[in-house]
């Protein structure tokens, strides 16, 4: 069984400075790792995915996110944020490549600040 | 190319009657997911299905709750005799095989 724990609820940014969204997982077997954001009264959409190769990954709206397998951890960031970035962000694990059901986060309510 | 599409945007039912989600994954997916988001939660995994077969109903509650994806039509989410505690956001998701998963608008079920 696989868990994952955002330790932050909510994280309140100025608009342009950078943003740091933890997430930590536990798994005994090998995951495949999301990032999925959820705007209001709105489903998810991925943000960036990590199934194999490197442990730096790109996803769209320039986030990035690092997987670091010895402290299972796999945190978002973004160097300068916008105020179209506040949402709630969801990070998600799963044993497939994405063939299995997710485990999720809480999530995390990133606020932006003007 | 449209996107997974749910069905009612929001749905209010009074205590003991029946609620049906439906869900249209998007073309060419074959593989449909149900999740459960109650309020300052997470997204909660209800289901795995294929068509015309449930792979992994482990997050499903033992009464009352069912789900289908026939081999013609919308994956359906029931829930019978609906409580208080139904209250939630529904959300499906569908994929092709092996790729991350793709997500719908939800449905809002609120119990009177």
């Amino acid at each position: 069984a696989q868990s994952v724990t955002q330790l932050d609820s909510q994280v309140p940014v100025f608009e342009e400075a950078p943003v740091e969204l933890r997430c930590n997982y536990s798994s005994s077997v090998s995951v495949y790792l999301f990032w999925y954001v959820q705007y209001p009264n709105q489903g998810l959409q991925l943000l960036l995915k990590y199934l194999s190769g490197s442990t730096l990954v790109k996803g769209i709206n320039g986030f990035e996110a690092e997987f670091n397998k010895s402290q299972t951890s796999f945190h978002l960031r973004k160097p300068s944020v916008h105020i179209s970035d506040t949402a709630e962000y969801f990070c998600a694990v799963s044993a497939g490549e994405g063939a299995d059901g997710l485990t999720f986060g809480k999530g995390t309510h990133l606020i932006i600040q003007p | 190319n449209a996107g997974v599409m749910q069905n009612p945007r929001h749905l209010v039912r009074r205590r003991g009657q029946e609620a049906r989600l439906r869900c249209s994954p998007m073309k060419g997916h074959s593989h449909v997911y149900w999740y459960r988001q109650l309020p300052e939660e997470g997204l909660k995994f209800m289901v795995y299905l294929q068509k015309e077969n449930i792979i992994d109903e482990s997050g499903m509650p033992k009464e009352r709750f069912s789900a289908e994806f026939p081999k013609e039509g919308p994956s359906i989410l029931r829930i019978q005799q609906v409580v208080r505690g139904d209250s939630a956001a529904y959300f499906c998701a569908s994929s092709p095989s092996n790729q991350p998963q793709h997500f719908g608008d939800g449905t809002r079920l609120s119990i009177l």
